[in-house]
């Protein structure tokens, strides 16, 4: 069974760096095809991708946030983390990470983790 | 990026009645490799999505065949036969040919 479990801050300051957490189980990174990306929801609004990164550490980016964020993995500790730069109260939302397997995206989601970004 | 739109953003309907719901995108989401990735995602209220329809018309594991997709190109349908009471919620349709991006999603509620 796929289970993932995001983690991180509930509270970031503006210009401040947020990191978040993927701890997932149920398959491993390490296996061919296999990818985690991060997607997050503000209030009441829909979904946005983030990044995306594979087995062979390919890593893809939403193109209009690309100069923000980083995705890297630890495939020994089953961890995939995401960082953002420059907060802004604008980026307040849930984050989630998803599953994905070669071109089947986002089969499998989290429970997602809300950060508030605010002085 | 490509611009997902969808109709209606509100949709009542009677228990037992069907329901669709339209998806458009921007640009063609027919990949080089041949196959078409477009995908259907229901979120009820207080949970995360959860991916009911890949690549058009390709049910997941577990999702009831009330629910069905089609369409190809530009224009694409999710169809539920006849509401049930567990299908409140937001719908979102998803292309992944693109990078990926989702519809505005559309609220399904009992009338």
């Amino acid at each position: 069974q796929i289970t993932l479990r995001e983690s991180g801050p509930t509270l970031v300051k503006p210009t401040q760096t947020l990191t978040l957490t993927c701890t997932f189980s149920g398959f491993s990174l390490s296996a061919r095809g296999v990818g985690v990306g991060w997607v997050r929801q503000p209030p009441g609004k829909s979904l946005e991708c983030l990044a995306l990164i594979y087995w062979d550490d390919d890593r893809r980016y939403s193109p209009s946030l690309e100069n923000r964020l980083s995705i890297t993995k630890d495939t020994s500790k089953n961890q995939v983390v995401l960082t953002m730069t420059n907060m802004d109260p604008v980026d307040t939302a849930t984050y989630f990470c998803a599953h994905s397997y070669y071109s089947s995206l986002l089969d499998v989601w989290g429970q997602g983790t809300t950060v508030t970004v605010s002085s | 990026d490509v611009v997902m739109t969808q109709s209606p953003l509100s949709l009542p309907v009677t228990l037992g009645q069907p329901a669709s719901i339209s998806c458009r995108s921007s640009q063609s989401l027919l990949f080089s490799d041949g196959s078409t990735y477009l995908s259907w995602f229901q979120q009820r209220p207080g949970q995360s999505p959860r991916r009911l329809i890949y690549k058009v018309s390709n049910r997941d594991s577990g999702v009831p065949d009330r629910f069905s997709g089609s369409g190809s190109g530009t224009d694409f349908t999710l169809k539920i036969s006849r509401v049930e009471a567990e299908d409140v919620g937001v719908y979102y349709c998803m292309q992944s040919t693109h990078f990926i991006t989702f519809g505005q999603g559309t609220r399904l509620e009992i009338k």
